[in-house]
């Protein structure tokens, strides 16, 4: 079946834009994953859904980064008024699982944000 | 907090060569430990992952990692590199959030294999 899809896969944002990035998890996962990879680091966590129900939002930088799954399948990572410093690689995960750490992710391709 | 240290930000080795690739991790519980590889403009892939049992784990393209609970390591290996090996390898652990787990990843390995 399809994998974890990510859209746009490019964004390019002028500082002070909005801009929402999609995820289309594999079907049926319970759990999803949003990360964001800088350039030359490893994903960091922001936000973690089971279901439709954001679980953890510890790693979201600042209030301008909102993310929701209303109907428990679709993710939307949204960034408002966009800065320099969020220019980076953001990346959908998903699982099958809830509630346990030991089951494997499966990542998306990213979504390359440029703000200029 | 569990974190993961990834010794090596590249790792240049010659084909057919020994691979290794080495991560260290903390964690105040018995953790999760994985290992994925990123192609470029690619998501991450899972190699392999530790969760109880065999302290030796085997995993796809031929890579295999052996969780050290004294030393806190969990390092990969390869006997033999091939080209097809060259991409980035974050090691990560399995830490409990506020609303359940998320992993915590190095800051990754960059692997280059010369012919």
């Amino acid at each position: 079946g399809a994998g974890v899809s990510q859209s746009p896969r490019y964004k390019v944002a002028k500082r002070g834009q909005d801009v929402a990035l999609r995820c289309d998890p594999i079907s049926g996962h319970v759990s999803l994953f949003w990360y964001q990879q800088a350039l030359g680091q490893g994903p960091e966590f922001l936000t973690y859904f089971q279901n439709e129900a954001q679980l953890d939002k510890s790693g979201l930088p600042s209030d301008r980064f909102f993310a929701e799954r209303p109907e428990g399948s679709v993710s939307t990572l949204k960034i408002q008024r966009t800065q320099q410093e969020d220019s980076a690689v953001y990346l959908c995960a998903s699982s099958s699982a809830a509630g346990t750490g030991s089951y494997e992710q499966y990542f998306g391709p990213g979504t390359r944000l440029t703000v200029t | 907090a569990q974190s993961v240290t990834q010794l090596g930000s590249h790792v240049s080795v010659s084909e057919g060569a020994l691979v290794l690739l080495r991560c260290n991790y903390s964690s105040s519980v018995p953790p999760y430990l994985f290992w994925y590889v990123q192609y470029p403009n690619q998501g991450l892939q899972l190699l392999l992952k530790y969760t109880t049992g065999a302290t030796l784990v085997k995993g796809i393209n031929g890579f295999e990692a052996e969780f050290k609970k004294s030393e806190t390591s969990f390092h990969l290996t390869k006997p033999s590199a091939h080209m097809s090996d060259a991409a980035e390898y974050f090691c990560a652990v399995s830490d409990r959030g506020t609303g359940g787990f998320k992993t915590i990843f190095g800051a990754g390995t960059r692997l280059f294999v010369k012919a």
